[in-house]
């Protein structure tokens, strides 16, 4: 069964500072996805990683995968309070196109 | 841009009563999934299709069942709601092709009294 497991599940960081979020997952998978969500809206897809070594930036944010490891991280650098939110990483089920998802991790970013 | 609409954002209900809850894509996309979402648990996937009068369960169908008649429209019924189906409901949808991207509803927020 594919497990996906974020850590940590809540970060609460000043602005400026820069910090990584890791997501696991547990079975061979070539397909990664991470996705923001807003307190009170739905899921906005950031990123999508597609293969072994992929490196994907937007602004503030990067996001890697390593399939060997079977982790992804999303970097934050300089922090800014817009980027206050849940974000999720999912995983493909590789015969399917199920997404299994982590359990998310709340940003928090302060003054 | 892919437009996924559900068809109310909150909702309160009675426990017994027989609950729909509609999600419509305007982008002609092969897959369409229903997830609930509850704080520490993530999102899981309930139901999810393939194409139409198709379905498949999800890591959570118990107490729900889907319908899926037209392309656009995917339906989910909580046939007698319970409490513990209070929870957030995302309707989303996708290509059956890669990257199996999945493109998300804004919700609804569905309480069971």
């Amino acid at each position: 069964e594919l497990k996906v497991e974020q850590n940590p599940l809540f970060l609460s960081m000043q602005e400026g500072k820069n910090y990584t979020i890791y997501c696991n997952y547990s079975t061979t998978s070539d397909r990664l996805y991470w996705y923001r969500q807003d307190p009170g809206k739905s899921l906005e897809s950031l990123f999508v990683l597609l293969s072994n070594g992929a490196v994907k930036q937007e602004g503030r944010l990067m996001a890697s995968l390593d399939t060997k490891a079977r982790l992804s991280t999303l970097h934050i650098t300089a922090a800014v309070h817009d980027l206050s939110a849940t974000y999720f990483c999912a995983v493909d089920t590789r015969d399917t196109d199920k997404l299994i998802f982590g359990t998310g991790t709340r940003l928090q970013v302060f003054p | 841009d892919v437009k996924v609409t559900q068809s109310s954002r909150y909702l309160v209900k009675r426990t017994g009563e027989k609950v729909f809850l509609e999600c419509v894509q305007d982008m002609d996309h092969e897959n369409m999934f229903w997830y609930r979402q509850d704080p520490g648990l993530g999102l899981r996937l309930i139901y999810f299709s393939y194409d139409v009068k198709m379905k498949e369960k999800g890591d959570i169908p118990e107490g729900y069942s889907v319908s899926r008649e037209k392309k656009e429209r995917f339906s989910l019924i909580l046939e007698s709601a319970s409490t513990n189906q209070t929870s957030m409901y995302l309707c989303a949808t996708g290509v059956a092709f890669f990257p199996y991207e999945q493109y998300f509803g804004p919700g609804t927020r569905l309480t069971v009294t």
